[in-house]
């Protein structure tokens, strides 16, 4: 069965401290790997995308990674900020015609001051 | 640019009652248009898409319809509400065809069912 799994559940860190989001994969085909980040009351937005042969991806303070062979993805904030705080959601896409979108449950992030 | 509308933002409905959600997208032609239920600890949820108007695929069987009376606009509906419906509701919007997968999602609308 294709999953998407995100640890960790939640996690509180220090403004100015980074961290590591990490999202496990058991979906294949394989298409592309999502980064979403969701405000409380929001809907989510996309970060970044990762595809097969993509390694890294910065978006800022954002760095998203892929290791397709383990498949597995992290999303590293670097110098959180308060504004960091959200849900941050994993989605996979399947590959071929239909495409499906299988998504994770999130981490949600605390910055605290 | 475009936009992506959901109201009410919140709303509270006793069990039994009907509901509609309206979600209407500016700025773009003929998307594909997307429901998706959040409940607390679980992921997205897609409930129903659509390609056009009046054509809906449902995902999950369940006591919600959904309806595309015109090219933007999308509603959901139901006719009793149950408690499990509870939840937060997003639609989105994608291309119509090709593309990434990339969803642009609405601001949601919190369903209490009491």
């Amino acid at each position: 069965k294709n999953q998407v799994e995100q640890s960790p559940q939640s996690l509180i860190i220090l403004e100015g401290k980074n961290c590591t989001l990490q999202c496990n994969y058991t979906v294949s085909p394989f298409s592309n790997l999502r980064w979403y980040k969701q405000d409380t009351g929001r809907g989510p937005v996309s970060l970044t995308i990762m595809t097969f042969s993509e390694n890294t991806k910065s978006n800022g303070r954002y760095t998203a990674t892929l290791d397709a062979d383990t498949k597995q993805s992290s999303l590293h904030i670097t110098a959180s900020q308060l504004s960091d705080s959200a849900s941050y959601i994993c989605v996979v896409r399947e590959g071929g015609s239909q495409g499906n979108l299988i998504f994770g449950k999130g981490t949600k992030l605390s910055v605290k001051p | 640019s475009q936009t992506i509308h959901q109201w009410p933002a919140t709303l509270v409905q006793p069990v039994g009652s009907p509901l509609s959600l309206e979600c209407t997208v500016e700025g773009t032609s003929n998307p594909n248009l997307y429901w998706y239920r959040q409940a607390a600890g679980r992921g997205l949820q897609l409930l129903f898409y659509s390609v056009g108007i009046g054509q809906i695929s449902s995902e999950v069987p369940q006591n919600l319809s959904a309806s595309r009376p015109q090219d933007r606009q999308f509603i959901l509906s139901s006719k009793k509400l149950l408690l499990s419906d509870s939840g937060f509701y997003l639609c989105a919007w994608s291309v119509l065809a090709g593309g990434t997968g990339l969803r642009f999602f609405g601001p949601g609308t919190r369903l209490t069912v009491l």
